[in-house]
């Protein structure tokens, strides 16, 4: 099972464009890459998969280089609805859901 | 409207008692979970189902027992096994267990037991 690495807290300014980077240096060649979003008691909420290369949705953009050993979560502009938890998940359900990214945006 | 219904959002239960926590879908995913969140931490998966009448252990399944006799519904009892059952509880669904497919996710329980 991957193991993934990512920063336990991030603190930004609304109108800002914030950069999540998650490691994950032994992935498998079939495993994607899934990022989830956590507010205060609920449950998480997709906000983008990919393997390889770019992906862009209307929320985010998800940055894989070649290697796939990292991968980085890009929100634009973020505003303070977005202060929450995020979680990189490489492979299926059973990667460990670590404790994630605790991103607080600031007015 | 498709989605996971998990029923009570809080609960609250005596030592000893064993409690049962809903979880529906009606999304039509063979694929369902149960995790445990303790404050600050990520998420630990307790049971998982690929399909009806079957279901597999997770990395925490002790005192914990689930069902799975229907599609839409995998219900996760809290047994008084458990040593430390107080904790938010969620439930999740996907179309298959492979990791391209997202997992949605229910609202959660919030089990309380003293």
């Amino acid at each position: 099972l991957a193991k993934t690495t990512q920063p336990i807290s991030m603190d930004s300014y609304e109108g800002q464009e914030v950069n999540i980077t998650c490691s994950h240096n032994n992935i498998a060649t079939n495993d994607y890459i899934t990022w989830y979003q956590q507010f205060p008691s609920q449950g998480p909420r997709f906000i983008i998969q990919g393997y390889k290369t770019k992906v862009t949705n209307e929320v985010a953009s998800l940055f894989i280089p070649a290697d796939r050993k990292s991968s980085t979560l890009s929100l634009p502009r973020v505003s303070l609805s977005d202060t929450a938890v995020y979680y990189c998940l490489v492979g299926d359900f059973k990667t460990i859901f670590g404790a994630g990214t605790r991103l607080f945006v600031k007015a | 409207d498709g989605g996971i219904t998990q029923s009570p959002k809080y609960l609250f239960r005596k030592e000893g008692q064993n409690v049962t926590l809903s979880c529906e879908q009606n999304l039509n995913h063979d694929a369902m979970y149960w995790y445990r969140q303790d404050p600050g931490q990520g998420l630990r998966l307790i049971y998982y189902s690929q399909i009806v009448n079957d279901f597999q252990k997770g990395d925490i399944a002790e005192g914990y027992s689930v069902s799975r006799e229907k599609k839409e519904s995998f219900p996760l009892t809290v047994t008084s096994a458990q040593k430390n059952p107080t904790a938010f509880y969620l439930c999740a669904s996907s179309p298959r267990t492979l990791s391209n497919y997202e997992q949605y996710f229910g609202p959660g329980t919030r089990l309380t037991v003293t």
